[in-house]
């Protein structure tokens, strides 16, 4: 099984600076048919995640072009250019490229 | 609009049995392959389950193949999830999440863009 591994897992950043976090799979997420199925969701408290990016680096309807994602093979990366109030909470990469499906451990990103 | 909707959460005995609901309404649920992914209390997102359009497909997490069963009525667009031989570490909240989406042999490149509210399963003497 794929084990997926965020880092860092808190992130205290300031407001209006960039923030990163990285995700590592145990095995290569490039999928058969050439496509690798690596997404980032975020969760605010007491709401269910949401769709940031797919596919690695493809932004889903309605995120900000703040937030960018990039990698390849088993190494990956979500950046936000400027920190804003709004994007408190956990974010986390996941992996749908083998069954069975696996998220990162969660990074709680919080205002310093 | 689109949605997921949740049901059939409740405190339950371990060893018990429970049957959670899911409601999709706004878009042609026949057409996109479906989990669940649970939440314990204070703790990560674990994928659960999956079910592809047409049923024929199901994955399951290790932590909980042989003990529960995902399904999928699509003329009532609804997915379930039979949880038998409950223990305490199933308890979270089970979001029931969309997942690729394929029509007329076209598909959407990605999935985890749909999520329900939740339901709250609690296994507990």
């Amino acid at each position: 099984d794929i084990v997926m591994t965020q880092t860092p897992l808190s992130s205290p950043v300031t407001l209006g600076q960039p923030a990163s976090i990285s995700c590592r799979s145990s095995q290569s997420l490039v999928h058969n048919d050439g496509n690798t199925y690596l997404s980032w969701l975020h969760q605010r408290p007491g709401q269910p995640p949401r769709l940031l990016i797919y596919k690695i680096s493809n932004r889903f309807s309605g995120v900000p072009d703040r937030f960018s994602g990039s990698g390849a093979g088993t190494d990956f990366t979500l950046k936000i250019t400027t920190v804003e109030a709004e994007d408190v909470g956990v974010y986390y990469c996941v992996q749908a490229t083998h069954f069975p499906y696996s998220f990162g451990q969660g990074t709680k990103l919080e205002i310093k | 609009q689109v949605q997921l909707m949740e049901s059939g959460g409740d405190l339950v005995k371990p060893g018990g049995s429970l049957r959670l609901s899911c409601a999709g309404s706004g878009f042609i649920f026949s057409d996109y392959y479906m989990n669940w992914v649970r939440q314990a209390p204070g703790k990560g997102l674990e994928w659960v389950a999956y079910i592809s359009s047409g049923g024929t497909t199901i994955h399951y997490a290790h932590s909980v193949e042989g003990r529960f069963t995902i399904s999928r009525d699509n003329g009532q667009n609804s997915l379930y999830l039979e949880m038998n031989s409950l223990r305490p570490e199933d308890t979270a909240v089970y979001y029931c999440v969309r997942d690729e989406g394929c029509a007329g042999g076209t598909c959407t490149d990605w999935g985890f863009d749909v999520w329900g509210q939740g339901t709250m399963v609690t296994v507990s003497s």
